[in-house]
């Protein structure tokens, strides 16, 4: 069965403590994967495409890679308002461009 | 660039009632666009798919005459939730895929939170 599993569902992060947030996938094919940002009560705001395997995006302090079977999104010496909820998304290759979103990453950076 | 918007960001309605969501691409044309819904604490349920001119394909368990899409344009889709109820209470989000996109990137709307009561 495909999926997107993200993990962990929750990080608490003090100022500065550098951490990575996990998105592993079991699809037939991948054409990409997205990473998103969500506040609450917003819509998701686009951070990230990724295509290739070794692939890596940088904006910021966030930075995500790509492997055959998982990405990471590695937030560097968070500030609080890095506060968010992180969402992984993947199109397949037979999908006709629909998104398939992993549950999230919550994530509280505290002062 | 890339910017979506929805309206109405909040809408209260009666059971019983019909409510039409609005989507928009501002500064680019969409060739498809796409509708969520999203319950609290949990992520995006993808409910349709809608393309200008064309009818809208639905999810499977999506109820295509409760919930009408259409795409009247390259920078409008609307949603309308026919005979609303209770558990159609819920957070709705578009997104849209840009024309002459070498990517797959989808750009989401801010949403829009239904409450029947």
């Amino acid at each position: 069965e495909d999926q997107v599993t993200q993990s962990p569902e929750a990080l608490r992060l003090q100022e500065g403590e550098s951490s990575s947030l996990n998105c592993s996938y079991t699809v037939s094919g991948l054409r990409g994967l997205f990473w998103y940002r969500q506040d609450p009560g917003k819509g998701p705001e686009f951070l990230f495409t990724l295509y290739s395997a070794g692939e890596e995006k940088e904006k910021e302090r966030l930075k995500a890679t790509l492997t055959k079977k998982e990405s990471f999104l590695h937030i560097t010496a968070p500030k609080p308002e890095d506060s968010a909820t992180y969402l992984c998304a993947v199109i397949q290759t037979d999908s006709w461009g629909k998104l398939q979103f992993g549950a999230g990453t919550q994530v509280v950076v505290t002062p | 660039g890339a910017v979506v918007s929805q309206h109405p960001s909040r809408v209260i309605c009666k059971s019983g009632t019909s409510v039409k969501i609005e989507c928009r691409s501002l500064d680019f044309q969409a060739t498809t666009m796409f509708w969520y819904r999203q319950f609290p604490k949990q992520s995006l349920m993808l409910m349709a798919t809608s393309n200008e001119g064309s009818k809208a394909t639905y999810e499977q368990g999506v109820e295509k005459d409760k919930f009408l899409i259409n795409h009247a344009s390259l920078t409008l889709s609307t949603l309308t939730v026919t005979s609303a109820h209770p558990e159609d209470s819920s957070f709705y989000i578009c997104s849209a895929h840009a024309i002459r996109q070498s990517t797959d990137t989808q750009y989401f709307g801010p949403g829009t939170r239904l409450t029947v009561l």
